[in-house]
């Protein structure tokens, strides 16, 4: 086990909806990044929070949004979700912004219908 | 763009033969090159990394080796257990400013007792 966990581990939602994810990253993990799995396929890069900011962001679009507490504990908002948004959302954390190996949570399957 | 890629699919290995894993990258402006072990139901874990600047790098059990010339990463298993089964994940990881990871598709490692 990581020590990283997130909530819930699985959940069904309705094309347009809104949903929150939630990420307690590693005791002491300063760095939280979040990745969608889809089915069969490598974990794609959402962003990355770092000290309350976002410090980094791949290619999804702004109805992907994020928080860190200052617990380093973290939330992934997406808004008017989409059916391909159905996946595994993974939430990583790491010790330091500049650390290479990252401690992944066992993910949130989400599915939307 | 940026890409990494794996040569295949899935590998089946007799337990306690080596097992070798191959990734292709495109990205010569990695800094690191990253290999993830995900078992079914898990996040990814991290395995070993490799800096660009290096050409070889060795774990317990595992050996990393990288050839810049043919952008070329491999994953080295000795000995390989049932334990091993799973997908790996090359991953190349750009910093600039933030740990953006790039994950290849994966390959299936099946191990035959």
């Amino acid at each position: 086990e990581t020590g990283v966990t997130q909530s819930p581990t699985h959940l069904i939602k309705t094309r347009g909806q809104q949903v929150t994810l939630r990420c307690s990253s590693q005791s002491g993990h300063n760095t939280v990044s979040w990745y969608q799995q889809a089915l069969g396929q490598g974990p794609q890069f959402i962003f990355q929070y770092y000290r309350e900011e976002e410090n980094g962001r791949g290619n999804f679009p702004p109805r992907f949004s994020g928080l860190q507490f200052p617990n380093y504990s973290s939330e992934l908002n997406v808004n008017a979700l989409e059916l391909d948004d159905s996946a595994l959302y993974l939430c990583a954390s790491s010790l330091r912004v500049t650390s290479t190996e990252a401690f992944f949570g066992q993910g949130t399957r989400l599915t939307v219908v | 763009g940026e890409s990494v890629g794996l040569h295949l699919p899935t590998l089946s290995v007799q337990e306690g033969d080596n097992s070798i894993i191959n990734c292709a990258y495109s990205n010569s402006a990695s800094d690191y090159f990253i290999w993830y072990k995900q078992e079914s139901g898990k996040g990814p874990q991290f395995i070993i990394d490799i800096r660009s600047n290096m050409d070889k790098r060795q774990g317990q059990r595992v050996t990393v080796l990288l050839n810049k010339t043919v952008k070329h990463l491999s994953l080295q298993i000795a000995a390989t257990q049932p334990g091993d089964s799973a997908v790996y994940f090359c991953a190349e990881n750009s910093s600039g400013g933030y740990q953006k990871v790039t994950f290849g598709t994966g390959t299936k490692l099946q191990v035959i007792p």
